[in-house]
């Protein structure tokens, strides 16, 4: 069993619509959840960044970390074809120089 | 702030030759830099952490003497693929860790596209 499953997709949705992207993770130690945005042929940006469980908001962003279910979610509302790329989740334990795991990505398509 | 060079960002070279790519970071001081292969429709997988100062701590099934990491200061680490050979044909990113805040995170590279022949 992976540390992190994502599911690769590919998710195709319509311009406007709400997106859910998901990961699970089996390490109870990790404590900093990530989501990085990759388009193709690009490094990895850096969208979303949450310490332990609960909500962050950013613009169109929201990302939720429930630690009891070692589920972590990624929501992107009205969407935009600019949105159209891999997504990324990623996690470490806390603090200090520690390794951080990658999902797999799941690639998104936002059709206009 | 929190920006990460690579330099070249594509790189076709002969088999048998090695390679040198480099890796910046331009408004931060990164003491841990970390390289980054990913194939095509596969995640990122952690070649090797490199901190300034000392040597690079390479993942299990990583060839230290073929892929040499040098960390000479706060802002630059190069990767070095010696005797590239097809299959060592792969984007290689590398990050830094640190930035704006606290946050405990890694500012990624543009990757670099290596194809060797």
């Amino acid at each position: 069993q992976k540390e992190v499953e994502q599911d690769p997709g590919p998710l195709s949705v319509p311009e406007g619509a709400i997106v859910s992207l998901n990961c699970t993770y089996s390490n109870s130690a990790f404590q900093y959840f990530m989501w990085y945005r990759q388009y193709s042929r690009k490094g990895p940006e850096l969208l979303m960044y949450t310490y332990s469980s609960g909500n962050k908001e950013d613009g169109r962003f929201t990302a939720q970390v429930d630690k009891s279910s070692k589920y972590i979610s990624l929501f992107i509302r009205d969407s935009q074809p600019s949105d159209s790329a891999t997504y990324l989740c990623a996690m470490s334990p806390s603090g200090g120089y520690q390794k951080v795991t990658f999902g797999t990505g799941t690639k998104l398509q936002v059709i206009p | 702030g929190a920006v990460v060079s690579q330099h070249p960002s594509w790189v076709i070279c002969k088999s048998g030759t090695s390679v040198k790519i480099e890796c910046r970071s331009l408004d931060f001081q990164a003491t841990t830099m970390f390289w980054y292969r990913q194939f095509p429709k596969q995640s990122l997988m952690l070649m090797a952490t490199s901190n300034e100062g000392s040597k690079a701590t390479y993942e299990q099934g990583v060839e230290k003497d073929k892929f040499l990491i040098n960390h000479a200061s706060l802002t630059l680490s190069t990767l070095t693929v010696t005797s590239a050979h097809p299959e060592d044909s792969s984007f290689y990113i590398c990050s830094a860790r640190g930035g704006v805040g606290s946050t405990d995170t890694q500012y990624f590279g543009p990757g670099t596209r290596l194809t060797v022949l």
